[in-house]
């Protein structure tokens, strides 16, 4: 099966600019997951979808993040103005649904803000 | 909120040597994942345990879940470099999957 497809897989801006990022998780997964890893650090869970709804995102700086999964299939996760400490990689994962699921990879979108 | 503590935070071992690392929760476990992440990609999937004094092997790799469920420990037998990167603990907290502070493991050819 296709595995969690992640683009760009890296981008270059400048802070105050603004950058996207998508995922496209593995068909038939209902839960969706963005999670901020910063270089050294464990990944920290962004928003979780179960479908197009959200199920958690109390970790989302919501002043400069926003993340969407319309049609409960594919999502986006907005970041504008980006800051310097925005500078990490961006995890997508899915899974079929929460609770005692494997949830799967994509391989990342690594952002760098200057 | 529940957190998950690995240790050590890193290690260096020359190939060939066993080692292990651990994850410690601050809440009974219910379910106890293992990943690992090379540099610069995503994580992949090695074990998941759910039932305490649950052990697991995967090639070189064995995991295993304590009775109280609230620590577990990855042993890897006889390292190569392949076994190079980050080992990262996992654990579902109900609305969340937590993540611990990951291991980054060098193997010394």
């Amino acid at each position: 099966e296709a595995g969690v497809a992640q683009s760009p897989r890296y981008k270059i801006i400048e802070k105050r600019q603004s950058v996207a990022f998508w995922c496209n998780p593995i068909s038939g997964h209902a839960t969706l997951y963005w999670y901020q890893q910063i270089l050294g650090q464990g990944p920290k869970l962004l928003i979780q979808f179960q479908n197009n709804g959200v199920v958690d995102d109390s970790q989302l700086p919501k002043d400069r993040f926003s993340a969407e999964r319309l049609k409960g299939v594919d999502s986006t996760l907005k970041i504008q103005p980006a800051k310097l400490e925005d500078s990490a990689v961006y995890l997508c994962a899915s899974s079929f649904t929460s609770g005692a699921n494997v949830l799967t990879f994509g391989a990342g979108s690594r952002l760098t803000v200057l | 909120s529940q957190e998950l503590e690995q240790s050590p935070q890193s290690l260096i071992v020359q190939e060939g040597k066993n080692l292990t690392i651990n994850c410690t929760s601050s809440k009974t476990l219910y379910g106890l994942y293992w990943y690992k992440q090379k540099y610069g990609e995503g994580l992949i999937f090695l074990m998941m345990l759910q039932k305490g004094g649950e052990e697991k092997s995967h090639e070189k790799i064995t995991a295993k879940l304590d009775e109280k469920k609230q620590q577990s420990s990855l042993h890897i037998t006889a390292s190569q470099p392949s076994h190079a990167g980050i080992y990262l603990c996992g654990a579902d907290g109900g609305n969340q999957f937590y993540f611990g502070t990951g291991t980054s493991l060098t193997v010394i050819p």
